[in-house]
Parts: C-alpha cells; structure tokens; sequence
C-alpha cells in the first residue's frame, strides 16, 4: 500500500486539459517538496517535476504542478497522445526518511 | 550523459539471497550531489525505495526492509550492488537502480531488472 494517494485512472481526449491528484500527510507531502515521474509503457520512470514546479529540461511547459497543504496536483495542458502514461507523485518522508511514491494513476488519451 | 544499467539473476527460489549490480557510466560515482539508490515495482504496482548509498559508503534504507537489505559501493568499477535476502514471492518485482539527486528526487534510472521468486 502506497503512503501517498492517488485515483488509479485518469483520461482525456487530445487538447483537453487533465489533473492528476495525489494526497499525503504532515510527514510527507506537507513538509516537504513534490515530485512527479512519468512512466512510458515498458520504460523506467522519469522525472516530470522536481521540487514542487520545477520542469527538468526538455519536459514541455505543459506540465505544471501546484501544492496546497498535504496534497498536490499534476495537470497537463493540451494532451497528446504520447502523454499516455502512469503518472507518480512522489515526496521525502520525515518518518520513512526517504523517498515515497504515489500508487501511480494510469492517464489515457481517448 | 549517464548510463545505468542493471545485472541480475532473473529467476530465483524463496529463501535464497537477492543480489544485484548496477553499472554506471558518464560520469564519477564521486560527488556529494547525489547518491546511488534501489527502487523497486512489482508487477503491475507501485514504485517501493529500497535503499540508497552515498559515494563513502554512507547507506539509508526503508525501514520495511532494513533487516534483509544490504548496499555496498565500488566507485573505482564505477558500481554499486544490492543484496537482500531470505526473498519470498512478495519480492518479485522490477529493480530499477537510479541516481538519486541531493534535491530528493531520482533523475536518471536503469531500464530494470526483472527478478522473480518462485519455487
């Protein structure tokens, strides 16, 4: 069972804009900044946002994140369908000191 | 750019000892920016932090799994490994090894190992 929550499925059709939720605790989330990765079918994740609203390089200004108290959003403007993914939230967390993951919300483009 | 790829046994049977490398290249293992770490998704799962290991040898691992997992570091063959042991059906999973950045997040991965446990 993950430590932080996440709908298992999201969809869309090509343009629209989709949000992805993740939700946490005080330990996590709350205290600490929010990641997101994408998984490609067959691939490793990769980093999508890193400390709260941050985009690595080469990851389009479609993605954008925001954060409010235990929880966190991913939207995606514009979908594509090469944005068919899992999509993971991910934080530090104060009691696991480490890394925790979302369940992952599996996004399809219709 | 860098590369990491990870080794591993593929099959085994419970009650034995998990062990996997990961080879690193395009870089020095040798930097306070990051550490090197283990994370884990079973089939059709979510992602699990196993451990992480700095360039010393200095180690953090999840507290689920701290009493079967061991991380170890050559930074002159430019590979860090894993061991866990007494595995079970439950450990059957897709090892990714991975860069973690001191801004706590992984930004580059292996492609995965996958290790199944069965009898």
């Amino acid at each position: 069972q993950s430590v932080l929550t996440q709908p298992p499925s999201a969809s869309g059709t090509p343009g629209q804009r989709v949000v992805i939720s993740c939700s946490g605790s005080n330990s996590n989330i709350g205290s600490n900044f929010i990641f997101w990765y994408q998984q490609l079918p067959g691939a490793a994740p990769k980093p999508l946002i890193q400390m709260n609203n941050r985009r690595p390089s080469g990851v389009p200004d479609r993605f954008s994140a925001s954060k409010s108290g235990t929880s966190t959003s991913l939207a995606i403007d514009g979908l594509r369908s090469e944005d068919e993914a899992d999509y993971y939230c991910a934080s530090w967390d104060d009691r696991v000191k480490g890394p925790v993951f979302g369940a992952g919300t599996k996004l399809t483009v219709l | 750019q860098w590369l990491l790829q990870e080794s591993g046994p593929g099959l085994m049977k419970p009650s034995e000892t998990l062990s996997l490398t990961c080879s690193v290249s395009g870089g020095s293992l040798r930097s306070d920016s990051y550490y090197w770490g283990w994370v884990r998704q079973p089939p059709g799962k979510s992602l699990e932090w196993i451990a992480s290991i700095t360039y010393s040898g200095t180690t953090f691992y999840n507290p689920s799994l701290r009493n079967r997992v061991t991380l170890s570091i050559e930074t002159s063959r430019k590979q860090f490994s894993l061991r866990l042991g007494s595995v079970t059906a439950a450990d059957t999973a897709l090892y990714f090894c991975a860069r973690y950045h001191v801004d706590f997040f992984f930004d580059y991965w292996g492609q995965g190992s996958l290790v199944t446990i069965s009898s």
